[in-house]
């Protein structure tokens, strides 16, 4: 079983609509939680991260965590062409020496 | 306001060949991380490292694959002896105190094994 799962998609969406990406996990002793925005071809950019559970909101983004559902969200409000990128959940916990990634979801936003 | 550097962009080995990465991290950042990224596929760890340390190298090859952080200048992972599978996407990402929550990654080196 792999530490951490993401669903690939291709996820496809009108322009405006409210995206939701998520990701499980197995690992308990995960702590931190991160959301990157990788564009074909270019390295991840960090867009958020939260610590145990709860939600945070950014903008447009935002993440919550579910430690007890071991269960993960991103949602992108008003979503815009320019957030067509893969997404990728990652998480740490045991220390801050291995990091986790899911395999990212690939998010295309239709004008 | 220079982010983390890496290069080559692009990497084109025969098999048998040794590949150099080299990450430059950004400015005031001490600690540095490496990972591999195969079509289609995550991230994985290889190896943290700071200055002069190798901290955790649980997710690097045992054989063939080394990485080096000096007093001065970048980061340098080392393949030896490239083989097909070791075609991928190679990126870095640096962090000023090592925390997870704070790290900025590099454009990446994209190695090829012909």
């Amino acid at each position: 079983q792999k530490e951490v799962e993401q669903d690939p998609g291709p996820l496809s969406v009108p322009e405006g609509a409210i995206v939701s990406l998520n990701c499980t996990y197995s690992n308990s002793a995960f702590q931190y939680f991160m959301w990157y925005r990788q564009y074909s071809r270019k390295g991840p950019e960090l867009l958020m991260y939260t610590y145990s559970s709860g939600n945070k909101e950014d903008g447009r983004f935002t993440a919550q965590v579910d430690k007890s559902s071991k269960y993960i969200s991103l949602f992108i409000r008003d979503s815009q062409p320019s957030d067509s990128a893969t997404y990728l959940c990652a998480m740490e916990g045991d220390n801050f020496n291995k990091f986790y990634f899911g395999s990212g979801t690939k998010l295309n936003v239709k004008p | 306001n220079a982010g983390v550097m890496q290069n080559p962009r692009h990497l084109v080995r025969r098999r048998g060949q040794e590949a150099r990465l080299r990450c430059s991290p950004m400015k005031g950042h001490s600690h540095v991380y490496w990972y591999r990224q195969l079509p289609e596929e995550g991230l994985k760890f290889m190896v943290y490292l700071q200055k002069e340390n190798i901290i955790d190298e649980s997710g690097m090859p045992k054989e063939r694959f080394s990485a080096e952080f000096p007093k001065e200048g970048p980061s340098i992972l080392r393949i030896q002896q490239v083989v097909r599978g070791d075609s991928a996407a190679y990126f870095c990402a640096s962090s000023p105190l090592g925390g997870p929550y704070e790290q900025y990654f590099g454009p990446g080196t994209r190695l090829t094994v012909t």
